[in-house]
């Protein structure tokens, strides 16, 4: 079992919608991120919380709003997307913000993704 | 800048055999992490070893080892007696000491494919 989940797992919406991802992490971690996986484009990092703190915001454009009410609980709120934000969303968590540490170097570990279809 | 090279864009492999998978990385820094990760058809990026430029030792996990010559640059995966199961794209990432965890650099990927 993942220790990073994502609720829903796919999702469909209409460029007028509104919609969340929702993101949660029972590693214990202090940083959590968003990611946006487009096909033939590399993994591009999105917003990073340290400690409920945003500490980086990727110009992201406004039509994506992060929410962290908490260490373990991260959400993007989504307001009239476009076609091409079409995309898989990936959420992931690591102990902190910082730099390589001992052992595993301070790793990311990922959800499952959400697959978001703007139609 | 930090530069990741997967040269081979789709891998096949039978099953029960050992593949490796490439990569290759530039930087200028002279600490720094290497990671692989898996990603099944299904989305999950799923973590699976890790390598610091310092370590004395090739990391080993399971059925994963990590080929690393620091002196080339490279840092190539070793999957041994391959599954079924471990048809994914496979991912190589890698992040100095001093960069913030969010901003590691990935590769292209490498789909890998096992036959039975």
């Amino acid at each position: 079992e993942t220790g990073v989940t994502q609720t829903p797992r796919h999702l469909v919406m209409g460029m007028t919608n509104k919609k969340s991802l929702k993101c949660e992490q029972h590693l214990g971690h202090n940083a959590m991120y968003w990611y946006k996986q487009s096909a033939k484009k590399p993994l591009e990092l999105m917003f990073v919380y340290s400690l409920e703190e945003r500490v980086e915001n990727n110009s992201v454009p406004s039509r994506f709003s992060p929410e962290c009410p908490n260490s373990s609980h991260l959400f993007l709120h989504l307001h009239t997307l476009q076609p091409e934000d079409s995309a898989l969303y990936l959420c992931a968590s690591s102990q902190s913000v910082g730099a390589l540490g001992q052992g595993t170097g301070n790793t990311i570990y990922f959800g499952e993704g959400s697959w978001l279809t703007v139609v | 800048a930090q530069k990741i090279t997967q040269t081979q864009p789709g891998m096949f492999v039978q099953e029960k055999e050992a593949v490796t998978l490439d990569c290759t990385y530039d930087t200028s820094d002279p600490s720094y992490g290497l990671f692989w990760y898996k990603q099944p058809s299904s989305g999950e990026m799923i973590f699976l070893i890790y390598q610091g430029s310092y370590d004395q030792q090739n990391a080993t996990e399971g059925r994963y080892s990590l080929n690393f010559q620091k002196a080339r640059k490279s840092a190539n995966l070793v999957i041994s007696a391959s599954q079924l199961g471990d048809s994914a794209m496979y991912f190589c990432a890698m992040r100095p000491y001093n960069t913030n965890a969010g901003k590691s650099t990935f590769g292209d990927g490498t789909t890998l494919t096992v036959k039975p």
